[in-house]
């Protein structure tokens, strides 16, 4: 079955940790995007990548790094500089950038600083 | 600047019943389309209608139905017949035409409760 996973479901990370969370698509999607949830709150978009070993950044950038050197995979490091990671991490991909293209989801990581 | 605004934090419907979700957008990009998720208590996002803004007609998936107001610029989504399956919480999304991203920009969300 195609789809998005993520990994894992769930994270916790001590003070002053990076930590990396996984996304693999085998949709065959270019574009990639990670958004970060906050409870209560809409997605944030954090970075976004249209095409292979190419990644901007997004709306909250500060204190995370991505990299993608393969169409199927786009993980994302949570840096000792992101002050405030606790939160719901949700990878999502598209075939393309249109406006009615259709984004499809994985099923997140919850970090948890400890 | 592009902006989605839902007004309700919570709704309650009781089961087989309608209810809608409201979602007002801005936007100065002519061209942008509407999307609505729904995210179960187990976190995933599941894609449920779209609207192009130069659709016609409202879109329809089945149960889920878009009243698509251009000139008041909302985009309000009716779910027909709830189950309790439908328990969830509901995002408002908007993608520009114009956007060199494609990035999603979302709303609050709305969470509904179906009562047996």
């Amino acid at each position: 079955d195609g789809g998005i996973t993520q990994s894992p479901k769930y994270l916790f990370r001590k003070e002053g940790q990076n930590v990396t969370l996984s996304c693999e698509q085998n949709l065959n999607h270019d574009a990639m995007y990670w958004y970060r949830q906050d409870p209560g709150q809409g997605l944030r978009l954090i970075y976004y990548s249209q095409i292979v070993n190419d990644f901007q950044k997004g709306d909250i950038a500060e204190g995370y790094s991505v990299s993608r050197e393969k169409k199927e995979s786009f993980p994302l490091t949570v840096t000792s500089a992101q002050k405030n990671p606790t939160a719901f991490y949700l990878c999502a991909s598209s075939i393309d950038r249109g406006m009615n293209t259709e984004a499809f989801f994985g099923q997140g990581t919850r970090l948890t600083v400890v | 600047a592009q902006k989605i605004t839902q007004t309700q934090p919570g709704m309650f419907v009781q089961e087989k019943e309608a209810v809608t979700l409201d979602c007002t957008y801005d936007t100065s990009d002519p061209s942008y389309g509407l999307f609505w998720y729904k995210q179960p208590s187990s976190g995933e996002m599941i894609f449920l209608i779209y609207q192009g803004s130069y659709d016609q007609q409202n879109a329809t998936e089945g149960r889920y139905s878009l009243n698509f107001q251009k000139a008041r610029k909302s985009a309000n989504l009716v779910i027909s017949a709830s189950q309790l399956g439908d328990s969830a919480m509901y995002f408002c999304a908007m993608r520009e035409g114009a956007s060199n991203t494609g990035k999603l920009i979302f709303g609050q969300g709305t969470t509904l409760q179906v009562k047996p």
